[in-house]
């Protein structure tokens, strides 16, 4: 399996805007997580699915931001209007909660909102 | 909900020296903690975790202790090589039938001068 999967790696846009950055979880996990990682909050949770449900979105900052899981190997995260405050590193992250516990993260996308 | 402190958030350490981060819950249901390491610009991996029926776990050069009537649990890295440099993070969650959500300390940037 190549592991967790996001795009784009990179976004800049400009301030309300519309951004979609996307997830492809590893094959067979069954818990999905947003993270969102900023120099002064660290990393957050923003929201996290079991078997495609959103489970928890009270990290979710605003109603500005939206997450989908229409299926087992698809997530998105949306931010519409963006803000130049919304800037920060986004991971998606993946877990099977049956043998092991532990969250594999993807790359990331770094978001700049200009 | 769960809310994890992390201290301290920068750590410098001559090589070979220990290093030791510590951390802080609060939500008493938590019974899996483990640790992260991520390297400048990159994604979050796991080195360590622990669960609530174990006190420590030891894998090589680092140790995760934990104190569960205390809430509290700590890595410790012995004899430090400069490839240690990096963020390490701490996490708590519950896993009561499920993998519940992953809640991260803010983060200790760990130096270690050659």
């Amino acid at each position: 399996d190549a592991g967790v999967i996001q795009s784009p790696r990179h976004e800049v846009t400009e301030m309300g805007q519309e951004v979609t950055l996307r997830c492809k979880p590893i094959s067979g996990h069954d818990y999905l997580f947003w993270y969102r990682q900023t120099m002064m909050r660290g990393l957050e949770l923003l929201i996290y699915f079991n078997n495609n449900v959103p489970i928890d979105d009270s990290g979710m900052p605003e109603d500005r931001f939206s997450a989908k899981m229409p299926n087992a190997s698809f997530s998105t995260l949306k931010i519409q209007p963006s803000e130049p405050r919304d800037s920060a590193v986004y991971f998606c992250a993946s877990s099977f909660s049956g043998v092991g516990t532990e969250a594999f993260f993807g790359q990331g996308t770094r978001l700049t909102v200009v | 909900g769960e809310n994890v402190e992390q201290h301290p958030s920068t750590l410098s350490v001559q090589e070979g020296d220990s290093a030791v981060i510590k951390c802080t819950y609060s939500d008493s249901a938590s019974n899996y903690f483990p640790w992260y390491k991520q390297e400048l610009g990159k994604r979050p991996q796991l080195i360590i975790d622990i669960r609530s029926n174990v006190g420590e776990k030891k894998d090589q050069r680092i140790a995760v202790t934990l104190n569960k009537t205390a809430k509290h649990f700590s890595l410790h890295i012995t004899e430090t090589q400069p490839e240690d440099s990096a963020v390490y993070f701490c996490a708590a969650s519950s896993q009561e039938g499920s993998q519940g959500n992953l809640i991260f300390g803010k983060g200790t940037k760990l130096s270690v001068k050659p």
